[in-house]
């Protein structure tokens, strides 16, 4: 079966650490994989995109690999800040026609 | 510009009754879409609409479920009858992009709903 998988435990880091996500996927072929944001009570707010590819993409204190023979992609958080606590959600396009699957996220806490 | 508007923003219903959302997509964007996500869980794509017409509804409920997109603009997705396991937030969101290529979404608040 199809499956997009990120840790379901939260992620509990101190201030200051480099936070790091993962997401795992079966039996796709995406042609690129984003990363979403989302705060409770809202909805999940567009960060970074990765094409197939693309090894690694940076946006200020993000950085995202996308590893297609591991079927993996990694999220990091560098210098990270008690406002970046919040889930992130990886979504793959699965059909080349913008068709997104989503992960179940992973709950970031980022202590003072 | 103005993000992607829903109404309502909260909804308690009995079961069996029928509820509709409202959702006004970025103004321009050619695709919508309407996920549901169960607390704890990722969204889950119901429908994705290009313009006016249907590219992809195959895990919505087609028994209780229903969306439209008249106009091209303006979707609503409507539930009847509702059962307990609709318990959920509906997201609508919208791209810009009219075929293939890199698409960003833009979500709005979301419709809280709560199934009795």
């Amino acid at each position: 079966s199809q499956k997009i998988e990120q840790n379901s435990e939260a992620l509990n880091i101190q201030e200051g650490k480099t936070a790091t996500l993962t997401c795992n996927y079966t039996n796709y072929s995406p042609a690129y994989l984003q990363w979403y944001r989302q705060d409770p009570g809202r909805g999940p707010v567009f960060l970074l995109l990765i094409r197939e590819n693309e090894k690694e993409k940076r946006k200020e204190r993000l950085k995202v690999t996308f590893d297609t023979t591991l079927k993996q992609s990694l999220f990091h958080i560098t210098a990270s800040q008690p406002a970046d606590s919040a889930t992130y959600l990886c979504a793959l396009d699965i059909s080349n026609f913008n068709k997104f699957y989503f992960g179940s996220g992973t709950k970031l806490n980022v202590k003072p | 510009e103005a993000g992607v508007a829903q109404s309502p923003r909260y909804k308690i219903i009995e079961k069996r009754q029928s509820v509709a959302f409202w959702c006004n997509p970025i103004s321009g964007h050619a695709t919508l879409y309407w996920y549901q996500q169960i607390l704890g869980q990722g969204p889950k794509l119901l429908i994705q609409f290009q313009n006016n017409g249907v590219v992809d509804d195959s895990q919505l409920p087609k028994d209780r479920f229903s969306a439209e997109r008249l106009k091209g603009v303006d979707s609503t997705l409507k539930i009847q009858p509702a059962k307990l396991e609709d318990s959920a937030v509906y997201l609508c969101a919208s791209s810009r992009g009219t075929s293939g290529g890199v698409q960003t979404q833009y979500f709005g608040p979301g419709t809280r709903l709560l199934v009795l």
